[in-house]
């Protein structure tokens, strides 16, 4: 049963690039949410992706746009690149064919790091 | 104020110790509460998962919340080397139609020597 999967691992850019990470969610899955790990601190929720649209969006610019694909895979988008961007991004796959699937929890891949110089 | 707040460490404790890793929230929305340990360059792992005040048990592992302080804990048990890595709590409040965003914790950084 394969888990998250995310491409590429790691990433290296220049300030004012566009990058985009991909992801593909666990076998029977069909939610993602993206999240963004800044070193030494916890995932900060970016957006999720349900039925190929946005539901839920955190506290990030419109730098940071998503899609959603028929087959439940999803790509993080973040153009004009900032120093700050620099950070592993997480995503987190869940499922809303159980029962009670607000009360899924949701499993993360291993990230992409992205590096900024 | 943070709506979760984690102690970073780092902890260090000798093999074979009860650790004891612990987040306060100020979001009484929250009820959904998870541990997840984080290795160096991985995602992070779900380790447990419950809605309800009380202990949940799981091996080792014992996960407790107080809704009424706002305060869970996760406790290791007989702790071992291969338990070092980043504690991450997190929490989410009830969504209707897909899973609701987690909100994390710093994490604790827990080091098990020998």
């Amino acid at each position: 049963d394969a888990g998250v999967t995310q491409s590429p691992t790691h990433l290296i850019k220049t300030r004012g690039q566009q990058v985009t990470l991909r992801c593909s969610p666990k076998s029977g899955h069909d939610t993602v949410s993206w999240y963004q790990q800044a070193l030494g601190q916890g995932p900060q929720f970016i957006f999720q992706y349900y039925e190929e649209e946005e539901r839920q969006r955190g506290n990030f610019p419109d730098r940071f746009s998503g899609h959603q694909f028929p087959n439940y895979s999803s790509e993080l988008n973040v153009n004009a690149l900032l120093l700050g961007d620099s950070a592993l991004y997480l995503c987190a796959s869940s499922s809303t064919r159980d029962r009670d699937y607000s009360n899924q929890p949701q499993h993360f891949g291993d990230g992409t790091r992205l590096s900024i110089l | 104020q943070k709506e979760v707040e984690q102690d970073p460490g780092p902890l260090s404790v000798p093999e074979g110790a009860i650790v004891s890793l612990n987040c306060t929230y100020s979001n009484s929305a929250f009820q959904y509460f998870m541990w997840y340990r984080q290795y160096s360059r991985k995602g992070p792992e779900l380790l447990m998962y419950t809605y309800s005040s009380g202990n949940k048990e799981d091996g080792r592992f014992t996960a407790q919340v107080d809704k009424s302080s706002k305060y869970i804990s996760l406790f290791i048990r007989d702790s071992q080397p291969s338990d070092s890595a980043t504690y991450l709590c997190a929490m989410s409040t009830l969504n209707t139609g897909t899973a609701s965003k987690l909100t994390f914790g710093t994490g604790t950084r827990l080091q098990v020597t020998l």
